[in-house]
């Protein structure tokens, strides 16, 4: 089956630091792979997608990259705000099989403190 | 903003009651899911419909059960409350975006069973 896996948080930062939360997936088929963010009290917002292999999502300020060769979609920014504290998820959309529904991980929490 | 709407915001139940939580897709969009978000988790599928049919299923049992009409909006229906029902209800209406189909989740429903 899918399954998504994030790295543990919370991550905690300072501002204008640099950022990576890791994502790796297991897939059959050919996923196309997103990043959600949901700040506190609110629904998931799309961050960026991609849909095949090289492919770079980018939004923001956020990057991430489609690496198939280890299975992975790691969410990168350069320089975080104190605005960009939310919890983060990956997730994917398994395109070569029933492709309805998407599988998520269990979200990191980010704190940018200023 | 999606344009994905949800009702009611909040909402508090008795363990064994019913309830109906609503949704109105995004213009345009004819695919609505469902996923259920406990507290510290990602979201996990309920069920998705297109065109008014159940179109796939999450690991959820049968007293979940959901309508689309055909405006598009849709309800999910929760029978026999349990105290592990208490949770985030996301309703997702799908698009195209740059050539890709992607869900746009609304802001949710917070659903508390005592």
């Amino acid at each position: 089956g899918n399954s998504v896996t994030q790295m543990e948080g919370p991550v905690t930062l300072s501002e204008e630091a640099f950022l990576t939360i890791n994502c790796t997936y297991t897939a059959t088929g050919y996923p196309s792979l997103f990043w959600y963010v949901q700040y506190p009290g609110e629904g998931l917002q799309l961050l960026l997608k991609a849909t095949k292999a090289d492919d770079k999502g980018s939004n923001k300020g956020f990057e991430a990259t489609y690496r198939k060769e280890t299975t992975s979609f790691h969410l990168e920014k350069g320089s975080v705000q104190v605005s960009d504290s939310a919890v983060y998820f990956c997730a994917l959309i398994n395109r070569g099989g029933s492709n309805y529904k998407l599988t998520f991980g269990k979200g990191t929490l980010l704190t940018v403190n200023p | 903003e999606t344009g994905v709407t949800q009702s009611p915001t909040h909402l508090i139940k008795t363990r064994g009651q019913q309830v109906t939580l609503r949704c109105s897709s995004q213009s345009g969009h004819n695919t609505v899911s469902w996923y259920q978000q406990a507290l510290g988790q990602g979201p996990q599928f309920i069920f998705q419909y297109y065109r008014e049919e159940e179109n796939g299923r999450g690991n959820f049992p049968p007293r979940f059960s959901g309508l689309q009409f055909p405006n598009y909006s849709s309800e999910l229906n929760v029978n026999a409350l349990e105290l592990d029902d208490s949770a985030l209800y996301l309703c997702a209406s799908t698009g195209s975006a740059g050539g890709m189909e992607t869900q746009y989740f609304g802001p949710g429903t917070r659903l508390l069973v005592l």
